[in-house]
């Protein structure tokens, strides 16, 4: 089973700054890497597939880079609504596998 | 737009049984592969079943394997699980999600792009 190790686990940042999230696979995942965004009390929102193919309808402040094992999740400029927890899945094995998350924190 | 509803969850002793139901509204059901994700309160996500377009085919994750059981019916656009032989540590919100098929290198696989607000199964005594 691959394992996905997401780090840190909790990011202290200030409104309008840059955040960065990474996640770490066992084992090479190619691109086959999505991230999800998950505010309290709701269900997870999809943000990127293919490790950096925005879903429909997020900004163009969240971008997803890196293939193979480390792969980078930047937020910049950070709105009110952006603090919250985010996940990474990876879908290239089975069986499917999600990191433990970040939770992105104001400064 | 994409809607997903989640119904059935509630408390239920260990041993007992429950079948949560998903209803889907917004686009055409019988055109996506349907998962249900797990959520221990306050713990990560945890994939725990797929069923395909024609429900022909379905997978599990080893900790429900033989307990769980998913469905749907394309006709009433729906997703099923039934869950028998509950366990406490399979207390967890549980989502209905729209799935999306890649092809791998090896195998298909699955990102989900849809998920419905989830309902929670608590099992206590």
């Amino acid at each position: 089973e691959i394992v996905m190790t997401q780090s840190p686990a909790t990011l202290s940042v200030s409104p309008g700054e840059r955040a960065t999230l990474s996640c770490r696979a066992s084992q090479s995942v190619s691109s086959n890497l999505a991230w999800y965004q998950q505010k309290p009390g709701q269900a997870p929102r999809l943000l990127i597939y293919g490790a950096s193919t925005r879903a429909t309808g997020i900004p163009a402040r969240f971008r997803g880079s890196g293939s193979g094992t480390q792969f980078t999740l930047t937020i910049s400029s950070l709105q009110s609504e952006d603090f919250v927890v985010y996940y990474c899945q990876q879908y290239n094995n089975w069986p499917l596998s999600f990191g433990g998350g970040t939770k992105v924190e104001i400064k | 737009q994409v809607q997903l509803e989640e119904s059935g969850g509630g408390l239920v002793k260990p041993g007992g049984s429950l079948r949560l139901s998903c209803g889907a509204s917004g686009f055409t059901f019988s055109e996506y592969y349907m998962t249900w994700i797990r959520q221990a309160p306050g713990k990560g996500l945890e994939w725990v079943s797929y069923v395909s377009t024609s429900g022909t085919s379905t997978n599990y994750a080893d900790s429900v394997k033989g307990r769980f059981t998913i469905s749907r019916d394309n006709a009433k656009n729906s997703l099923y699980l039934e869950m028998d032989s509950l366990r406490a540590e399979d207390t967890a919100v549980y989502y209905c999600v729209r799935t999306m098929v890649v092809l791998t290198a090896t195998l298909p696989s699955y990102y989900f792009d849809y998920w419905g607000q989830g309902t929670l199964v608590t099992v206590s005594s």
